[in-house]
């Protein structure tokens, strides 16, 4: 069983529409979660952080943690064409030594 | 905040020629820097970690000879890719951790490297 489980996709939605984005995992030692955004040939972005469970909200971007489930997600409000690409999920320790990424999910957004 | 700088974005070179990339964190201090490589359409492979002054870590399968890596200060490190060949050609993205939130990544921009 890997340490974190990220549904590949493709996922595709139209413009406008709710994307939900998941990841589970295996470690209860991990407390850090992060989001990732990755456009075709460039490095990931950082979008989310964070610290144990909750929720946190930045704009259009949700992320939540649900750690008696060992579960996270992302969700992503009013999606735009321009949101299309590859989310990565990862998490890491509390001494941040080990650092573990999703395999990532491709989004489609049509307009 | 936590930029991340990787240099040249693209690379070609003939095959047996020695090619190197460039990390650099620009405003903060990298205690970690990772080193990536990843093919079309599939994830992210760890082919190294390093930490500023001390050899790097390479992951299982990572020629060690053929992808030097060198840490040099707390805000470069490079990756040189040895007598590179046409398998050799893929994307390689750097990242460092240090930042604010120091369980953080922050990625470079990445390189892609073709070998003719």
């Amino acid at each position: 069983q890997k340490e974190v489980e990220q549904d590949p996709g493709p996922l595709s939605v139209p413009e406008g529409a709710i994307v939900s984005l998941n990841c589970t995992y295996s470690n209860s030692a991990f407390q850090y979660f992060m989001w990732y955004r990755q456009y075709s040939r460039k490095g990931p972005e950082l979008l989310m952080y964070t610290y144990s469970s909750g929720n946190k909200e930045d704009g259009r971007f949700t992320a939540q943690v649900d750690k008696s489930s060992k579960y996270i997600s992302l969700f992503i409000r009013d999606s735009q064409p321009s949101d299309s690409a590859t989310y990565l999920c990862a998490m890491s320790d509390p001494g941040g030594f080990k650092t573990i990424f999703g395999a990532g999910t491709r989004l489609f957004v049509k307009a | 905040g936590a930029v991340v700088s990787q240099h040249p974005s693209w690379v070609i070179c003939k095959s047996g020629t020695s090619v190197k990339i460039e990390c650099r964190s620009l405003d903060f201090q990298a205690t970690t820097m990772f080193w990536y490589r990843q093919f079309p359409k599939q994830s992210l492979m760890l082919m190294a970690t390093s930490n500023e002054g001390s050899k790097a870590t390479y992951e299982q399968g990572v020629e060690k000879d053929k992808f030097l890596i060198n840490h040099a200060s707390l805000t470069l490190s490079t990756l040189t890719v040895t007598s590179a060949h046409p398998e050799d050609s893929s994307f390689y993205i750097c990242s460092a951790r240090g930042g604010g939130a120091k369980n953080i990544q922050y990625f470079g921009a990445g390189t892609r490297l073709s070998v003719l």
